[in-house]
């Protein structure tokens, strides 16, 4: 199993440049998430996927479009790239929605960084 | 709000000895709380978690302690090793899971 795989590794952008980020996996998981990491800023969440056909915002959603495109795939699109999302994003799975009442433990991608010039 | 605190921000620590990071959280009713590491470059790994109905738990040279009282819970790393050293991120769960902030871990041989 390949677990959790993204492409591409990395990307510069310049300004106002579109751009669609691509996450797998293979796990049969039902939630994909899409976080973004910045120094000391740790990891927020950008967008989610609790099942096949849902998603939903997190905690910083502005700039940002996704599709859950089939239970494996979960894309993430920049459709007019700015400076300020020059970081790295990770592409995560887990086979339950995380709530108070499910734990499920969450498997992340490799990451993308992004560089937006 | 949702919302979890992490300390310190940066922690040395020689070879053998103990590290302990500590993280408060804002919102009582969470009840998972679990611990990622991550090595430079590379993806976070979970590497222990913790449920409220518990108030410790162990891995070998890893144990995680909660005070819920208190809203805080502690990462412990016994008998350091420079393997050991990376970002490690404490997590609570809510609707989704909040991160806190990092701590890089430099152990020195």
């Amino acid at each position: 199993n390949a677990g959790v795989t993204q492409t591409p590794k990395f990307q510069v952008l310049k300004t106002g440049q579109s751009m669609t980020l691509q996450c797998a996996q293979d796990m049969n998981h039902n939630s994909m998430y899409w976080y973004r990491q910045d120094p000391g800023m740790g990891l927020r969440l950008i967008y989610y996927s609790a099942s096949e056909g849902t998603t939903d915002k997190g905690e910083v959603p502005n700039g940002y479009n996704v599709s859950r495109l089939n239970k494996r795939e979960f894309s993430l699109r920049l459709e007019s790239a700015a400076p300020s999302q020059t970081s790295v994003y990770f592409c995560a799975s887990s086979e339950g929605t995380l709530s108070l009442s499910s734990y499920n433990e969450q498997f992340f991608g490799p990451g993308t960084r992004l560089t937006v010039l | 709000g949702e919302n979890v605190e992490q300390h310190p921000s940066t922690l040395s620590v020689q070879e053998g000895d103990s590290a302990v990071i500590k993280c408060t959280y804002s919102d009582s009713a969470s009840n998972y709380f679990p611990w990622y590491k991550q090595e430079l470059g590379k993806r976070p790994q979970l590497i222990i978690d913790i449920r409220s109905n518990v108030g410790e738990k162990k891995d070998q040279r890893i144990a995680v302690t909660l005070n819920k009282t208190a809203k805080h819970f502690s990462l412990h790393i016994t008998e350091t090793q420079p393997e050991d050293s990376a970002v490690y991120f404490c997590a609570a769960i809510w609707s989704t899971l909040t991160f806190g902030k990092g701590t890089m871990l430099l152990v020195s041989p």
